[in-house]
């Protein structure tokens, strides 16, 4: 079974910290993503990569930046974290994209910014 | 823009009937679509896929049907559970690798 790891399930932290979510899978897939989810507006993506050290902007890419070192591990960063940043946030990951190749989450990363 | 939309935030249904969640898109590329389902405090987790090719796909309890012409989609869950109450987020996929989701829909299983 696939397992996809965020590092963190509840993160606080000030405005204007530098903040650092760590993903991880074990499967040896391509493709990772990230997603934040708010009510009403569900899930947006942020960026995804399709290979190591390759990344592409999502939907919603402002304040966010992202590393992918090694294949297994994709890390979101938030250069000078807001208010408006705080959410729950996803990490995926996907072998190929197509329709029989879903994504796998993780449980998700509370992040509140006061 | 919202691509994908789920006009519908909740539904509440009785413990063995059918469940309905529908979806609507706007962009013709997409040539794949799928379903999640989303507890609290957990990520979502895939239920079931259709590609553009086919009009159904079944899968026990869940079946999805998609209309083209309309570019709408819809879930059946029959018979409903109290655990399917969840959240259940419909994407859409194609000309690329990511995934555009909708907004999403709490479904209540009431006993």
């Amino acid at each position: 079974d696939v397992k996809v790891t965020q590092s963190s399930r509840y993160l606080v932290k000030r405005t204007g910290e530098k903040v650092f979510l760590e993903c991880v899978q074990d499967m040896d897939h391509e493709n990772m993503f990230w997603y934040r989810q708010d009510p009403g507006l569900g899930l947006r993506l942020i960026y995804f990569s399709y290979d190591v050290k390759m990344k592409e902007k999502g939907d919603i890419p402002e304040g966010y930046s992202v590393s992918r070192e090694k294949k297994e591990r994709f890390s979101l960063i938030l250069e000078s974290a807001s208010t408006n940043q705080t959410s729950m946030y996803l990490c995926a990951s996907s072998l190929v994209s197509s329709y029989n190749s879903p994504l796998h989450f993780g449980n998700g990363t509370r992040l509140t910014v006061t | 823009d919202q691509q994908v939309k789920q006009n519908s935030p909740s539904l509440s249904v009785q413990e063995g009937r059918i469940s309905i969640l529908n979806c609507d898109y706007t962009n013709s590329m997409f040539d794949y679509f799928l379903w999640y389902k989303k507890y609290p405090a957990e990520g979502p987790t895939f239920l079931i896929s259709i590609s553009s090719i086919k009009d159904k796909n079944e899968d026990g309890r869940f079946t999805v049907f998609l209309n083209k012409s309309a570019k709408h989609l819809s879930l059946h869950i029959v018979p409903s559970q109290p655990g399917d109450s969840a959240v259940y987020f419909c994407a859409a996929g194609g000309g690329g690798n990511k995934l555009t989701f909708g907004t999403g829909t709490q479904l209540k299983v009431e006993l």
